[in-house]
Parts: C-alpha cells; structure tokens; sequence
C-alpha cells in the first residue's frame, strides 16, 4: 500500500502571504496524484488532478507540481476562503490513498 | 450540475449490518468508476472502495476487504455500500465519489457503529 505523508500538519499564514504543501509517497506515484480542499462541514472538492492540472473553475492562484514520490500544492497569494483543510490522493496503485491531511488556518 | 445523494445511514450495534445507498441525478452514473470514501469524526478521509463504470473490477481497502460489499445498478443510477459485521471503528460519515480527474461528492451520511 502507498502512503502518503503530508506536511506540514498545520500551516498558519495570513491572507495574502503563499501558502506551500508538501504530499510525499512511499513509492513513485507517477503524476496520478490529486489535491482537495475541504471546509467545515463540507464534502472535500477537487482542486488539482494528476499533479499539476486544475480542476474545473479552480482559480489561477492554486497550482500543483512534482512527480515520482515529491509533490506540492502552492497558493500563491491566500484569500480568506483559503483556509481550510487540504488531502492529497494517490490513484496509480490500489487501494487508493489519502494523506492524513494540512490544515491550512490564518495566522 | 451533478449531484449524488446518499441515504442509509444511522446507528448500529457492532456486529450488525448496514446498507448505504447513493443516487446520482444531472449525469449519468455508468459513465464514471465510482467511490466510497469515509471520514471518522475529526479525522482525515480515508479510501474504501471503488466499482468500476460496468461493475467489472472491484477493489476495497483492507480494513474492510471482506466484509463490505460495493455495487451498482446503472439502470438506475444507483451506487450503494452493502456493509457486514460493523465494528466501531467503521463509525464515519461516508462519502460517495467520482474521484480525480473527476469532482463528483455526495453531501455524506453517517454511519455509527456502537453498543
């Protein structure tokens, strides 16, 4: 099974500052590897898949990049709907994985 | 706009049995492999199943290989979760998905597994 290590666990910031993610996988991934964001008493939504491609409607501020083992989600300059909680998900191997997760919360 | 809804959800005792349900309306469900994620209160999401578009391929992670049971009925556009010997660690609410490259979620429904 690949596990998914996400750092950090808790990423204070204030609005308008970047904001960098970091998922790394036991094994290589390929670039089968997704972002979502989650808000209180949401369903999580997709931001990013296969590693660097945004999901439909995701605004420009949110990227993703890496390969292989080492990926990150960046937001260049946060807004306050940001702040929330964010999952990395692997589909290259079954069972698909989750990390366990950053909260990302204002500073 | 797609929209899943699921239903089934409520309070068991451990051992017992449970079946979820997830109607999909706005799109058509036999297009998509489709998902079943939970997340135990105050925690992270964790995968648990998926079926593919035709019901080919199933594959479940191992806390519940063996006693779930994922399937669908696409001439109903119809996904559900056949849960078996229900332990309290399976207390979650439970999400079904069109994971990536897709963003399909249903709003949740909670399952608790308790004595």
């Amino acid at each position: 099974e690949i596990v998914l290590t996400q750092s950090p666990a808790t990423l204070s910031l204030s609005p308008g500052e970047r904001a960098t993610l970091s998922c790394r996988a036991s094994q290589s991934v390929s670039s089968y590897l997704a972002w979502y964001q989650q808000k209180p008493g949401q369903a999580p939504s997709l931001l990013i898949y296969d590693a660097s491609n945004r999901a439909t409607g995701i605004p420009a501020r949110f990227s993703g990049s890496g390969s292989g083992t080492d990926f990150t989600l960046t937001i260049s300059s946060l807004e306050p709907e940001d702040f929330a909680v964010y999952f990395c998900q692997q589909r290259s191997n079954w069972p698909h994985s989750f990390g366990q997760g950053t909260k990302l919360e204002i500073k | 706009q797609g929209q899943l809804v699921e239903s089934g959800g409520g309070v068991v005792q451990p051992g017992e049995s449970l079946r979820l349900s997830c109607a999909a309306s706005g799109f058509t469900l036999r297009n998509y492999g489709m998902h079943w994620v939970r997340q135990a209160p105050g925690k992270g999401l964790e995968w648990v199943a998926f079926i593919r578009s035709d019901g080919s391929d199933k594959y479940y992670a191992d806390s519940v290989k063996g006693r779930f049971t994922i399937s669908r009925d696409n001439s109903k556009n119809t996904l559900s979760l056949q849960m078996n010997s229900l332990r309290p660690e399976d207390t979650a609410v439970y999400y079904c998905a069109g994971l990536a490259p897709y963003n399909y979620w249903g709003q949740g429904s909670l399952v608790t597994v308790s004595s």
